[in-house]
């Protein structure tokens, strides 16, 4: 199996930051990795797929990078509507997430 | 529009029981792969099943296999997921997902573009 490590666990930033969560995985997924934000009580939304496609509607603020087993999400000037709960995912087999970086207000 | 809407999650016992439902709306349903992903409270997602688009082939996670089945109804354009021998650790909210992505080397490589809101399950007696 697949093991996806997501760091840090918790971030602090503010208004306007540049933040950036890292995923590791286990051994090499090419390009096959996903990025979701969820909030809660709400279902997760993509918005990264192939490491580093943004998805449909998905401001440009957003953006991804890596390939094989190290992989990044920036958010390039944090907005209040961004701190939520952050999860990679791999799909090169079956499918695994993150553990989940929550974004904090700092 | 695409929409999702999962049905079906309460409470049963330990040993127990339930069906849940996804209606799709705004697409047809058995032209995409569709997948089960699940929440246990306070902790992260865990995927839990797949359902492929041209052979309806079904994958399950190690945790359910044999205890879960996912299934479509075409004429409903409703997803499944029934659940047998249901455990405590079974208990999570259980999202529904469409799955978008490629074909490559022989291959689909799947992502979920959509989620429905969740439904939760509580396994306990």
């Amino acid at each position: 199996d697949i093991q996806m490590t997501q760091s840090p666990s918790t971030l602090s930033a503010s208004i306007g930051d540049r933040v950036t969560i890292t995923c590791r995985a286990s051994q090499s997924i090419s390009s096959w990795l996903a990025w979701y934000q969820q909030k809660a009580g709400k279902a997760p939304k993509l918005l990264i797929y192939k490491a580093s496609s943004l998805h449909s509607g998905v401001p440009s603020r957003f953006s991804g990078s890596g390939s094989g087993t190290e992989f990044t999400l920036t958010i390039s000037g944090l907005q209040p509507d961004d701190f939520a709960t952050y999860y990679c995912q791999q799909y090169n087999s079956y499918w695994t997430f993150g553990q989940g970086t929550k974004v904090e207000i700092k | 529009e695409v929409q999702l809407l999962a049905s079906g999650g309460d409470l049963v016992q330990p040993g127990g029981s339930l069906r849940l439902s996804c209606a799709a709306s705004g697409f047809t349903l058995s032209s995409y792969a569709m997948s089960w992903v699940r929440q246990a409270p306070g902790k992260g997602l865990e995927w839990v099943s797949c359902l492929s688009d041209t052979f309806a082939t079904a994958l399950y996670a190690d945790s359910v296999k044999g205890r879960f089945t996912i299934s479509r109804d075409n004429s409903k354009n409703t997803l499944y997921l029934q659940m047998n021998s249901l455990r405590a650790e079974d208990t999570a909210e259980y999202f529904c997902a469409k799955s978008d992505g490629e074909l490559r080397f022989g291959y689909y490589y799947y992502y979920m573009d959509v989620w429905g809101k969740g439904t939760t399950v509580t396994v306990s007696s």
